[in-house]
């Protein structure tokens, strides 16, 4: 089945311990994405790759890194998250670089609580 | 940037009448305007999508219009059923990597 996984879908930690969610897409797609999903802010994308060894920021990368080392995995790592991490997070992927006008395929998402 | 205004936050419907989420965009270079359909505890999955070369796009119970002199564009759903209840989003780009989503309106669809 076609899909993206993200693991974990929940997680609650504490401040300044690192942590990973990873993305992994089955598609072969070259553009993956994270966003983070926040009341009454709607989706803001964190960052981007449009293929491996290629990243860029979105508009809110600030407390992220992400890599992209192979094609169908794109993990993102928070190295010392704060509770204004807290959020619901979602990877997504796209067939063509130009995800921008392509449709875009999210994963589950991943509850974050930093405490 | 893009910025993009998305209303109502919610909207709350009888089953059978017709729900219009309405979006307003501030790049005029905008050309593509998808809307994604959100389910509880899912991710955001594509449902219609216009190109700014068209003025409305129909598939089957949902519609959207395109009013590029205005900058906005709207997600027309009819003969509304519970199952339509979810999340909403609209989003713009200009071609570039980047899609600037609006800030979501909650659709509540009451048997």
């Amino acid at each position: 089945e076609a899909q993206v996984t993200q693991n974990p879908r929940y997680l609650i930690t504490v401040t300044g311990k690192k942590l990973t969610v990873t993305c992994s897409q089955n598609m072969n797609h070259e553009y993956m994405s994270w966003y983070r999903q926040d009341p009454g802010l709607g989706l803001r994308q964190i960052y981007y790759s449009m293929n491996v060894e290629v990243t860029d920021k979105g508009d809110v990368p600030e407390g992220y890194k992400v890599s992209r080392k192979e094609k169908r995995n794109f993990p993102l790592i928070l190295e010392s998250p704060s509770p204004n991490q807290t959020s619901l997070y979602f990877c997504a992927s796209s067939p063509n670089r130009l995800a921008s006008t392509d449709t875009q395929y999210f994963g589950p998402g991943t509850r974050l609580t930093v405490l | 940037g893009e910025n993009v205004e998305q209303h109502p936050s919610t909207l709350s419907v009888q089953e059978g009448d017709s729900a219009v989420i309405k979006c307003t965009y501030s790049d005029s270079a905008s050309n593509y305007f998808p809307w994604y359909k959100q389910e509880l505890g899912k991710g955001p999955q594509l449902i219609i999508d216009i190109r700014s070369n068209v003025g409305e796009k129909k598939d089957q119970r949902i519609a959207v219009t395109l009013n590029k002199t205005a900058k906005h564009f709207s997600l027309h759903i009819t003969e509304t059923q519970p199952e339509d209840s979810a999340v909403y989003f609209c989003a713009a780009t200009t071609g570039f990597q980047k899609l600037v989503f609006g800030t979501g309106t909650r659709l509540l669809v009451s048997p």
